[in-house]
């Protein structure tokens, strides 16, 4: 059975940095890309960044680009996201996603999510 | 980056069959997928490239999708079913997903 466990969410004040982290379980975490979206309050989904297998590709979204670092650990199916310069419009829940199959396509495995808030 | 274009809401009575689409320019050129979202909980895979279940979602969830407008189709709705649910595809310009913007679902 998979599961996706994120952690590491909190409070942070605005230029203040957090990194989380995604614990996979169930399936050979090294066979599939990840991802991570958020979803701010009362708001819709929004992806945020993905890496390859082998950590040799990775892609962000503009918003986050320059200030956000997605990595992972296939020896411990761990896949993280280094956090920086966080902005009062980063305050969401971050949820870490496995493609159903491949690199792309549509998201099977969701974790439950964790909360960030950015906030002086 | 490509958009998704959701009505932001469809409301339905219990029993009956609620529509819900998601507009893109061609986007019957490329594969859709559909989340459900209860409230306080992570989105569920419903529908997958345009047409196909994955295991445990009932057959009562149908989607299509051609020219401009894919449907998530979903039959004999119960009060379970209230919910967000998003449109996805994969933007192969930009290389990575894009949702539409949501529509609730208000079960009446």
């Amino acid at each position: 059975q998979v599961h996706l466990v994120e952690s590491g969410g909190g409070l942070s004040k605005p230029g203040g940095s957090l990194r989380l982290s995604c614990t996979a379980s169930g399936f050979t975490f090294g066979d599939y890309y990840m991802s991570w979206f958020r979803q701010a309050p009362g708001k819709g989904l929004e992806w945020l960044s993905y890496i390859s297998t082998t950590s040799s590709f990775t892609n962000y979204a503009d918003s986050v680009k320059g200030r956000f670092t997605i990595s992972r650990d296939n020896a411990k199916n761990l896949l993280y996201l280094q956090m920086d310069g966080l902005r009062v419009e980063d305050t969401s829940i971050y949820y870490c996603a496995r493609a159903r199959v491949g690199g792309s396509g549509s998201y099977i495995y969701w974790g439950q999510g964790t909360l960030v808030t950015v906030s002086s | 980056s490509y958009v998704l274009t959701q009505p932001p809401s469809v409301s339905v009575a219990p029993g009956q069959t609620a529509s819900i689409t998601c507009g893109g320019t061609n986007i019957e050129d490329t594969s859709v997928h559909w989340y459900q979202q209860r409230p306080g909980q992570a989105p569920v895979l419903v529908v997958y490239d345009d047409s196909d279940r994955p295991s445990g979602i009932p057959e009562r969830f149908s989607g299509s999708n051609s020219g401009n407008t894919a449907t998530l189709t979903i039959s004999r709705v119960a009060a379970g079913d209230e919910a967000d649910y998003y449109c996805q595809v994969w933007d192969s310009t930009s290389d990575h997903p894009v949702f539409g913007g949501g529509t609730r679902l208000t079960v009446l």
